[in-house]
């Protein structure tokens, strides 16, 4: 079954700062990933995806890089904000399921 | 209409009760699903329907019970629950299964 984690539990950055939140993945035959966003008492959010036959796909203020050699994908958030404080869930999906990594708690401090 | 909306938000029951969570989608989507998420995890899943038709248990204890009336609903009754079952239950939906969903802000079961 698909295994997906993700570097680093927790990351605390300053109001301004640009963040990168990782992940990796076990099957290399996956195709496509997705990045949702949880706040506090809220389901998941979705935020960007991407499909394997593209390397990087950019929305506002974030930015996801698959490198499927290495079966790793991150999301860059540009000029953290503290709204952006949550939990950040990399996802891969299946034909009917959704597999989540263990998440980072981002933390943004003024 | 872009929401996925889940009610009640909380919920509190004995061992003993039975209870039903609801979940409602105006977007037209066929898969819709139900996701148990205990704190500091990540979501699990529990069942999909697709086209009204359960097609994924993953193992749920059978004192969750899911049903579909119709492709905007999503019900989740509960009946004899363990103190173990409190956590965040989340609805989702997807246009077809296999594309990326749509959460609830999800109901928060707590059992004592």
């Amino acid at each position: 079954g698909e295994s997906v984690g993700l570097h680093l539990p927790t990351l605390s950055v300053q109001e301004g700062d640009n963040s990168i939140i990782n992940c990796a993945y076990s099957n290399s035959a996956s195709d496509y990933f997705i990045w949702y966003k949880q706040e506090s008492g809220k389901g998941p959010q979705f935020i960007i995806d991407i499909r394997s036959n593209m390397d990087k796909r950019q929305g506002q203020r974030v930015t996801v890089l698959l490198n499927k050699t290495v079966k790793h994908l991150s999301l860059q958030i540009a000029a953290t904000q503290p709204g952006d404080s949550a939990v950040y869930f990399c996802a891969v999906q299946g034909y009917s399921t959704l597999t989540f990594g263990k998440g980072t708690m981002l933390l943004v401090s003024p | 209409d872009t929401e996925v909306t889940q009610t009640p938000k909380h919920l509190v029951m004995g061992m003993t009760n039975k209870k039903s969570l609801k979940c409602e989608q105006h977007m037209g989507h066929r898969a819709m699903y139900w996701y148990k998420q205990k704190a500091k995890k990540p979501p699990e899943l529990m069942f999909v329907y697709s086209y009204e038709k359960l097609s994924i248990n993953e193992s749920v204890p059978s004192r969750f019970s899911p049903e579909c009336p119709n492709s905007s609903l999503l019900n989740l009754h509960l009946h004899a629950l363990q103190p173990e079952d409190s956590a965040l239950y989340l609805c989702a939906s997807s246009p077809p299964a296999g594309e990326k969903l749509f959460f609830g802000s999800g109901t928060q079961l707590s059992v004592l």
